[in-house]
């Protein structure tokens, strides 16, 4: 079946740094992939949509020079946290639709940050 | 706009009880729905979909087109059923944005 790796699992930063998150398709091509937020115990909110070789599509209210996306191949899309604060401080998911017609969305494990 | 609506963020039943997660949409099309379930330290993982009809860990789902709902159910809760789980609402082809609801954490109690 479709899976997504997404690294790093956690991370621990200072104020003021930049973070990479990287999620891969490992056994199919992704063209699009959604980037999620999630506080404790709330629900995913959609952060904004990467598509391989254009930009991405940003939700209202989402920084897009805050959080920068890349989608350089089919198998890989990044979402960089800059200058990142302790308010940034979130659950990131990933999620890529399957590889089949009306199959559902893969989703990466997940990245906890933490900004100190 | 699409929204979807858990009312229960909360859900406690016995053992051996019947169960159903809640689940209401605002789509103005055809949406496809979707319901996900997330255990314990563990990824967001697709428990069915409306589309395929289909019953996965005796979990079903019928979508009310006039009750705009997808209710999750099972006649018989099992303890390892205890998890987070998560309605989500796709729009018609060519959006495949999803949208999800709250969640409900349902607990199983022996």
């Amino acid at each position: 079946g479709a899976v997504v790796s997404q690294h790093p699992s956690w991370v621990i930063c200072k104020s003021g740094t930049s973070v990479k998150i990287e999620c891969r398709s490992l056994d199919f091509q992704a063209t699009t992939m959604f980037w999620y937020r999630q506080f404790p115990k709330q629900s995913l909110m959609l952060m904004a949509t990467s598509n391989e070789g254009s930009k991405a599509t940003y939700e209202q209210g989402v920084e897009k020079d805050k959080f920068l996306i890349n989608h350089a191949s089919l198998t890989l899309s990044t979402l960089t946290v800059t200058s990142a604060h302790p308010e940034d401080s979130s659950f990131y998911i990933c999620s890529a639709p399957g590889n089949e017609l009306n199959y559902g969305y893969t989703f990466g494990s997940g990245t906890r940050l933490t900004v100190v | 706009a699409q929204r979807v609506t858990q009312p229960e963020k909360l859900l406690s039943v016995f053992k051996g009880a019947p169960v159903e997660l809640k689940c209401n949409y605002s789509y103005s099309g055809s949406p496809e729905l979707f319901w996900y379930v997330q255990y314990s330290r563990q990824r967001l993982q697709l428990l069915l979909r409306h589309i395929s009809r289909e019953s996965i860990k005796g979990f079903t789902a019928d979508l009310n087109k006039g009750e705009t709902s997808f209710h999750l159910k099972k006649p018989f809760a099992q303890e390892e059923d205890s998890a987070m789980y998560y309605c989500a609402l796709r729009g018609g082809f060519g959006n495949e944005k999803l949208t999800f609801g709250t969640g409900t954490r349902l607990t199983i109690i022996p």
